[in-house]
């Protein structure tokens, strides 16, 4: 059975730092992997998917990440953290080409420092 | 485009006391997706219908929730007896449809339930 496991429930960065938020993942079949975000009081928003494609992902806002099979990982990253990307971040990994079922990991919760 | 809705977006009620949240997806997806996400953690699938029928129900607590999606478009998701363990946000997702490759999954704002 898959997993995810975000390191760290709750990451502080400066405005202009670089962002850079951990997920590792458990798989038996190649994975297919997401981050998403949540803004206070609304539902999840898809930043980027890893699909077996390109292993650096870009997504939205800024943001990129990068599949790494040997570490088993997909984290999060971007160069300037903005004040508006204070979230909650959740990394997911689906093992089912539809993403129709999707496991979240816990979530990251990102702060941003002016 | 409207986005996925859901309402009620607060609930509170007591415990033993039945609620309903209501979802509509977005138009034309013809998959929807019921989760509850505890507080402090990520999302859990409760359910997910394909149209009208319910293709994955196995983390649905049958014995107090149901659920239903009539005519294959909006769905409405019950708890009969509430319990004090059901706080959570309850998240409606809708997507195109099972078996479109990585199929991208768009939620709703949620709904808050606080039972006391």
């Amino acid at each position: 059975a898959q997993s995810v496991t975000q390191l760290g429930s709750h990451v502080s960065v400066s405005e202009g730092a670089l962002v850079l938020l951990r997920c590792n993942y458990s798989s038996s079949v190649p994975p297919y992997l997401f981050w998403y975000v949540q803004y206070p009081n609304q539902g999840l928003q898809l930043l980027l998917k890893y699909t077996s494609a390109a292993t650096l992902v870009k997504g939205i806002n800024g943001f990129e990440a990068e599949f790494k099979k040997s570490e088993t990982s997909f984290h999060l990253t971007k160069p300037s953290a903005h004040m508006s990307d204070a979230a909650e971040y959740f990394c997911a990994v689906s093992d089912d080409s539809s993403a129709s079922k999707i496991i979240f990991g816990s979530g990251t919760r990102l702060s941003i420092r002016p | 485009e409207a986005g996925v809705v859901q309402s009620p977006r607060y609930k509170i009620i007591e415990k033993k006391q039945p609620v309903a949240f209501w979802c509509n997806p977005i138009s034309g997806h013809n998959t929807l997706y019921w989760y509850r996400q505890n507080l402090g953690q990520g999302p859990e699938l409760l359910i997910r219908y394909e149209n009208e029928e319910a293709v994955d129900d196995s983390q649905l607590p049958k014995d107090r929730f149901s659920a239903e999606r009539l005519k294959g478009v909006d769905s409405t998701l019950k708890i009969q007896p509430a319990e004090l363990g059901d706080s959570a946000v309850y998240l409606c997702a809708s997507s195109l449809g099972a078996g479109q490759y990585t199929d991208t999954q768009y939620f709703g704002p949620g709904t808050r339930l606080t039972v006391l």
